[in-house]
């Protein structure tokens, strides 16, 4: 597609649900990065992907959290166990190589009840 | 946490006036970036400055950087309505990952 996707773009789950968020980057792209945003906020950074590899996963907050990239193009991040303070707009973006300039998705606004 | 942080927070201009943002930083960089949100949702990419340059410009922006202070501004000459958004700086660090880290943002109103 001619730029990042992500789905769904909104999901609303109850607490303690497993929910996926999926981004499909832009063709080419080697680095996918996972952020999350609460409202007035910047985006927190959770991972980067080089490729297949999770290259710096120090932003995910706990253990519930996992994001994977298998075929290097595609990317799932799933969240376990989901709590009211996940609530968040998930942004997704994807660059021809990493720390240059980013392709950002509309978002998954994510919703917990 | 965040990497950078923006000053001012919120900011309030005529429509035709400069509108100048700042961003400081903590860390040695490879390069800086400045984006800008509408509506909460995607960012959209502004303009990239390196760390070997200390000066930028694309149309009505204009970048600088200075690394000795950790600190860079944009600048947006001749205000128009559709410049209302939220404008937030991004850091490359310098450490040999490319994990790039927001800053708090600024959100800039133009008043028609």
């Amino acid at each position: 597609g001619a730029g990042v996707s992500q789905t769904p773009s909104n999901k609303v789950t109850e607490k303690g649900k497993y929910v996926e968020l999926r981004c499909d980057p832009i063709s080419g792209h080697t680095a996918l990065y996972w952020y999350r945003q609460s409202l007035g906020q910047g985006p927190e950074f959770l991972i980067y992907f080089q490729g297949t590899g999770a290259a710096d996963d120090s932003g995910l907050p706990n253990d519930r959290f996992f994001a994977v990239r298998p075929e290097g193009s595609v990317s799932t991040l799933k969240i376990q166990r989901t709590e009211r303070g996940d609530s968040a707009v998930y942004l997704c973006a994807s660059s021809l190589e990493g720390g240059e300039k980013l392709f950002f998705g509309s978002g998954t606004q994510l919703s917990v009840l | 946490s965040q990497q950078g942080e923006e000053d001012p927070q919120a900011l309030s201009i005529q429509e035709g006036e400069n509108a100048t943002m700042n961003c400081s930083y903590k860390t040695s960089i490879n390069n800086l970036q400045w984006y800008r949100q509408n509506s909460g949702r995607g960012l959209v990419h502004l303009i990239l400055i390196r760390s070997n340059e200390r000066e930028k410009h694309s149309g009505r922006l204009r970048v600088t950087l200075d690394t000795s202070k950790k600190s860079s501004s944009l600048l947006i000459t001749a205000s128009r309505a559709a410049d209302t958004a939220s404008y937030f700086c991004a850091t490359d660090a310098n450490f040999g990952n490319e994990k790039l880290t927001f800053g708090t943002g600024t959100r800039l109103t133009i008043i028609p």
